[in-house]
């Protein structure tokens, strides 16, 4: 099975600092990986994903993530941290489900603080 | 139309109550999903329809009951739950099948609360 671990719980950065949310993935096979987005009382958004065409991956928000095949690492990070950006992010994995059928699992997310 | 609407966003319902959560999405989206998210929790899949037909049960106890009427909705029937089963119900939809090339688009939840 696949999956994802995020490192840190809760992540607390100074508004325009350097955003950096760890995730590392397990899988034997290339990974359909993504990183979501939750404001509070709200669903989730997608914020970007990777699907091997590329790397670096650019998403919404001024978010990037780089897939390293060599570290199992898909970190996501922004330059410069606004206020607005305070929020619990989850990186997913979509896996194989029951027959043929995917699902996306999710790993256990990271709370987001930025101080002014 | 780019949204996935979720009815209603509140619910308080007793323990011998039955009631229904409601998704609904116009995009065409083949595939559409139920999420449980407890507090401070991941999202975890309940199930997946996948073109009108239940393709994934996660083991969710029987007094969850899916339905999915047409392509566009998606309906989870609730009886004699129990206060454990408080949480944000999350419905998401995928224009593919798993979601792998575009990934998810998420409702904004029913919040549900048994009493």
């Amino acid at each position: 099975a696949q999956s994802v671990t995020q490192l840190g719980s809760h992540v607390s950065v100074s508004e325009g600092a350097l955003v950096l949310l760890r995730c590392n993935y397990s899988s034997s096979v290339p990974p359909y990986l993504f990183w979501y987005v939750q404001y509070p009382n709200q669903g989730l958004q997608l914020l970007l994903k990777y699907t091997s065409a590329a790397t670096l991956v650019k998403g919404i928000n001024g978010f990037e993530a780089e897939f390293k095949k060599s570290e199992t690492s898909f970190h996501l990070t922004k330059p410069s941290a606004h206020m607005s950006d305070a929020a619990e992010y989850f990186c997913a994995v979509s896996e194989a489900g029951r027959g043929s059928n995917y699902k996306l699992t999710f790993g256990k997310g990271t709370l987001l603080t930025v101080n002014p | 139309d780019t949204e996935v609407t979720q009815t209603p966003k509140h619910l308080v319902m007793g323990m011998t109550n039955k009631k229904s959560l409601k998704c609904e999405q116009h995009m065409g989206h083949r595939a559409m999903y139920w999420y449980k998210q407890k507090a401070k929790k991941p999202p975890e899949l309940m199930f997946v329809y996948s073109y009108e037909k239940l393709s994934i049960n996660e083991s969710v106890p029987s007094r969850f009951s899916p339905e999915c009427p047409n392509s566009s909705l998606l309906n989870l029937h609730l009886h004699a739950l129990q206060p454990e089963d408080s949480a944000l119900y999350l419905c998401a939809s995928s224009q593919d099948w798993g979601g792998r090339a575009y990934g998810y688009t998420f409702g904004s939840g029913t919040r549900l609360t048994v009493v």
